[in-house]
């Protein structure tokens, strides 16, 4: 079966830095999402890789490694703000979007 | 400010009832889902519409049924319920549907309670 494995929640401090892995087997791969969910509010769109290496958005990068099946989702400078959940979905090879169940992450002061 | 909007944003109701959720979104985009979830499961897809046709409907019961009147908004009528179906309601949008990877934009969501 299809399957993405994320830590079910984290804690890290305020002004730290914080690693969220996802890994992933699927039937083929055609791209890797990240979004946040805050709670009670709306998935939004952080991330999108489909080649392999590290894109960086402000204090947000992501990771992607294919031969690995492996992900990851870096936050710098961590503010209150960032506490929220964080998704890992994948595409598959029949553009199936495969989801995880989410990494809660608590920041504290 | 979003493009995805979602009414109600908590709905509670019994097992008789029949009720509807809806959806609209504001981005010009071909397709809109419907998703559930649950907490601590990932999101389950219900629902696919591209250009107002059903395109994919993954074994939800008949107790739910969608519409898409336009490629704007999007219904999903729910009657004889059960307490187990209590969870998020997400509906989301992207500009082409299924066989694309396009980026998905999510409204906020209809909590529903089941009694």
């Amino acid at each position: 079966g299809q399957n993405i494995d994320q830590p079910t929640e984290m804690t890290a401090t305020e002004g730290a830095i914080v690693q969220i892995n996802c890994t992933y087997q699927t039937s083929g791969f055609n791209g890797l999402f990240w979004y946040q969910q805050h709670a009670g509010e709306a998935p939004t769109f952080l991330s999108y890789n489909v080649l392999d290496g590290l894109e960086e958005k402000g204090r947000f990068s992501s990771f992607l490694s294919r031969s690995k099946g492996y992900s990851y989702l870096l936050l710098k400078e961590l503010q209150m703000k960032d506490s929220a959940s964080y998704l890992c979905a994948v595409w598959d090879s029949n553009y199936q979007l495969i989801w995880g169940a989410g990494t809660k992450l608590i920041i504290k002061p | 400010e979003t493009g995805v909007t979602q009414t109600p944003r908590h709905l509670v109701m019994g097992m008789t009832n029949k009720k509807s959720l809806k959806c609209e979104q504001h981005l010009g985009h071909n397709a809109m889902y419907w998703y559930k979830q649950s907490a601590k499961k990932p999101l389950e897809l219900m629902f696919v519409y591209s250009l107002e046709e059903r395109v994919e409907n993954n074994s939800v019961p008949s107790r739910f049924s969608p519409e898409c009147p336009n490629s704007s908004h999007l219904f999903l009528h729910l009657h004889t319920l059960q307490p187990e179906d209590s969870a998020l309601y997400l509906c989301a949008s992207s500009q082409a549907g299924l066989g694309s990877t396009d980026t998905q934009y999510f409204g906020p969501g209809t909590r529903l309670t089941v009694l």
